[in-house]
This record gives C-alpha cells, structure tokens and sequence, in this order.
C-alpha cells in the first residue's frame, strides 16, 4: 500500500485566496484525521471522519474552514479566505478505529 | 485536559551513545501511550505502542518503559547512528479517537 497520499506537497498563496488540501487515506481504514502542526501550538487535532462522517469538529479554528469526506478514498480540508496565520503544516492521518494512526507526508502551507 | 511534556526539547549526541528521551502526561488514566519519529518534511511513523497493562515494549534497538502512576514514560534508544536523528513525540489517547502530543524531542546523532 502507498500509505496516506496528501496533496499537494507545499502551497503558497496570498491572504484571501482559497486553498484546498487533499487527502488520500490508506484503503481499508475508516477513520481519517486532520491535523495542523505549527511551531506555537504543535499537533492540533482539527477534524475527525468515521466511515466517512464527521464525528467531532470542535478543532476546526474558525468557519473559514471546511472539510468534506465523500467517499472512504477521498478527503478535503478547505480554507476560504485564507489568512497568513493558517500558515502551517497540515497532516492527514488514517486508521482502522481506534489511536493507531497512519500519517501522510503533509502539506506545508504559506500564506502571505 | 491531559497535558503530555517532553524535556529536553532538543539532544545531541555521539554516534554510538544510548539516547534516553523523556515523556511525561498528567492523567494517569490512559489505556496506551505511542511514541512517533518525525524526519524533517515528513509525517509522523508509529515507533512503539504501550498498552496500559505493559510496563515495556522493544522493537530492535528501540525500548519503550510506561509508569502510569508516575506519568512517565521513557524511550531508549541503544548504540544510536545518525540515521537516528529526527523528532520523537510521545502522544497519549483522549478518548477512543483523539491523541494528545507531546512538542517532542528533536535528536541529532553526530558521526
């Protein structure tokens, strides 16, 4: 198995803008993650989906962010507009139930 | 709310030094603890799981010790090569789904 494929690897872009991360969890699991790593705040759970529905959003920072989960292949993680405070590192995680978590590689995010 | 703290934040040391990192939590109630390696650029990868009834867990060079009456938990890591270096957080479940982490320890291992 390819693991958990993010995409895509870096995005810059300019405040207002919207961006839209992508996931691919490991085929099989039922339960994806979105995390955000910053150097302040470290590992911040944002989202949880279980067999494809959101179970806790209460990380989700504000309304300007969103995620969609439309099939067990396939997850999205949108911010609009984006602000330079969303700047960090954003995972995406898969498991078969449960805190055994298969991380992607990430998407590194800027906004200026 | 669970707190996880990991001291030092950073280690250097020699090829060839056993490295010992630090991870303690605040509630003692866990049922397991994870510690992680993070490369720079890259993801988390589960190193070793606890389950709350273990007091150890090995995998090769890797030793993973649990005291949930003190709320430590120590990773050793024997003979280390600069392959070793990297980030290691330790992380503590929540509930069923949500881990808590620790801002980890980064490691560099000199040749």
């Amino acid at each position: 198995d390819a693991g958990v494929i993010q995409s895509p690897r870096h995005e810059v872009t300019e405040m207002g803008q919207e961006v839209t991360l992508r996931c691919k969890p490991i085929s099989g699991h039922n339960s994806l993650f979105w995390y955000r790593q910053t150097m302040m705040r470290g590992l911040e759970l944002l989202i949880y989906f279980n067999n494809n529905v959101p179970i806790d959003d209460s990380g989700m920072p504000e309304d300007r962010f969103s995620a969609k989960m439309p099939n067990a292949s396939f997850s999205t993680l949108k911010i609009q507009p984006s602000e330079p405070r969303d700047s960090a590192v954003y995972f995406c995680a898969s498991s078969l139930g449960g805190t055994v978590l298969f991380f992607g590689s990430g998407t590194q995010l800027s906004v200026l | 709310k669970q707190e996880v703290t990991q001291i030092p934040a950073a280690l250097s040391v020699p090829e060839g030094e056993n490295l010992v990192l630090n991870c303690s939590f605040t509630d003692s109630a866990i049922y397991n603890l994870q510690w992680f390696r993070q490369d720079p650029g890259k993801g988390l990868t589960s190193l070793l799981l606890i389950q709350s009834s273990q007091r150890e867990q090995t995998s090769g060079r890797l030793n993973a010790s649990l005291d949930k009456s003190s709320g430590r938990s120590t990773l050793y890591i024997a003979a280390s090569q600069p392959g070793d270096s990297a980030t290691y957080l330790c992380a503590v479940p929540t509930n069923d789904y949500k881990l808590s982490f620790g801002a980890g320890t980064t490691v560099t291992v000199r040749a």
